[in-house]
Formats: structure tokens, sequence, C-alpha cells
């Protein structure tokens, strides 16, 4: 009966290496998204997947940025090439219906960049 | 374009005086509007959201969509409310994603 967990927690990486960061949401939720959270940006929309539908990706800031989210429940964000622009923390959120309501957030991954 | 804009970055006052954090709207639709609180070292979560009208934790906002507001008030501040507070809007009736402010740090003094 956990809420939205991610992992790693926390992830320092060198510029221009791959990561993924990985978002186990509430079982049985619908939606899933992904925000970032920088101090520059505030909170900023990624990309958001609803049941079988095709995601919403336009908040993804490059194309060095995707995700996926395999059988309806776990989701992945890729960042390939790193910056050290990408620094901030990454949030998942899930909601129960597509008819929206209270998203559920996880409590993040710090990734630092060097 | 939708639009979130909370003015104050930094607010502080004192415990068991009134406090309002200011959020403001643009929007072409029917939003539906949220509090969200982060309290230190932990996760976002959901305040308030305008359609349920509930008070929690002794807070309240209310829909002003003349004025295109949602100002979260308070009327006896507690040193525990000390957060950071972000507005934010979806679609009505939608799973949207959320539209953010930039938030407001609240400190509360003893």
């Amino acid at each position: 009966g956990a809420g939205v967990s991610q992992s790693p927690s926390n992830k320092v990486t060198e510029k221009g290496k791959d990561v993924e960061l990985r978002c186990d949401p509430i079982s049985g939720h619908t939606a899933l998204y992904w925000y970032r959270q920088s101090l520059g940006q505030g909170l900023e929309f990624l990309i958001y997947f609803q049941g079988n539908s095709a995601p919403d990706k336009s908040g993804l800031p490059s194309d060095r940025f995707s995700a996926e989210r395999t059988g309806g429940s776990v989701s992945t964000l890729t960042i390939q090439r790193t910056q050290q622009e990408d620094s901030a923390v990454y949030l998942c959120a899930s909601t129960l219906t597509a008819k929206g309501g209270e998203q559920f957030f996880g409590p993040g991954t710090r990734l630092t960049v060097l | 374009a939708q639009r979130v804009t909370q003015p104050e970055k930094l607010l502080s006052v004192f415990k068991g005086a009134p406090v309002e954090l200011k959020c403001n709207y643009s929007y072409s639709g029917s939003p539906e509007l949220f509090w969200y609180v982060q309290y230190s070292r932990q996760r976002l979560q959901l305040l308030l959201r305008h359609i349920s009208r509930e008070s929690i934790k002794g807070f309240t906002a209310d829909l002003n969509k003349g004025e295109t507001s949602f100002h979260l008030k308070k009327p006896f501040a507690q040193e525990e409310d000390s957060a950071m507070y972000y507005c934010a809007l979806t679609s009505a009736g939608s799973a949207r994603q959320l539209t953010f402010g930039s938030g407001t740090q609240l400190t509360v003094l003893p």
C-alpha cells in the first residue's frame, strides 16, 4: 500500500553520460506524470502517460529526453548525453483515473551532472 | 497559454498572525485549481483543491473567477505551517498535467 516510489534517490553522473530514472506509481493508477524541479525553473511538466494512449511529450526540453511506461505501470525516464543544466530533482506522480483529481507525488530523484 | 503566478517567493509571518499566499492564473478554458505543499524533507502533497471547498489544517482558498485568483488563507499561522506552497492548475475534469506557480516559501516565526 505504499505511495509512488522512485529510484535512485540520488544520482551523480558525468557530463555526456546517459542516465535512467525509475518510477513505480501507485497500483491501479492509470495516469503517470514526470516533472522536473529546479532552482531557476520551478516545477516543470515533462511528459504524461494515460492508459494505453500515446504519451503527451510536449514538456520534454530536448530530444535527449525520453520516457516509456511498460505494462501500464512502471515508467523509466532516460536522459542521454547529460548536460549540467539537466541537474534537478525529477519528480514522478500518478493519479487514479482519467477524470483527474489529486496527483500523488514520489520523493524524487536528485540528479547532479558534473 | 496557461499560467500560474505566485508573486511572493518568500513570506514571513509571526505565529498567530493571519497569512495569505497569493495566486493568480490565466487559463482559457475551465480550470481546476490546487494548492500543493512541500514540508522540509518531505514529498510534495496536496493541501487543497477548489472543487472540494474544504478547510485543511485551517487553510481555505476561494476561487475568484472574476479576478482569476485562488489565494490561500489561514487566520492564525502555526510554526508547523512553515513550508513551500505551490499553486497549480489543470483542465477541469481531466487528468492533464499540472501547471505550477513558482512557489512561495512560508516561514512562521515564533
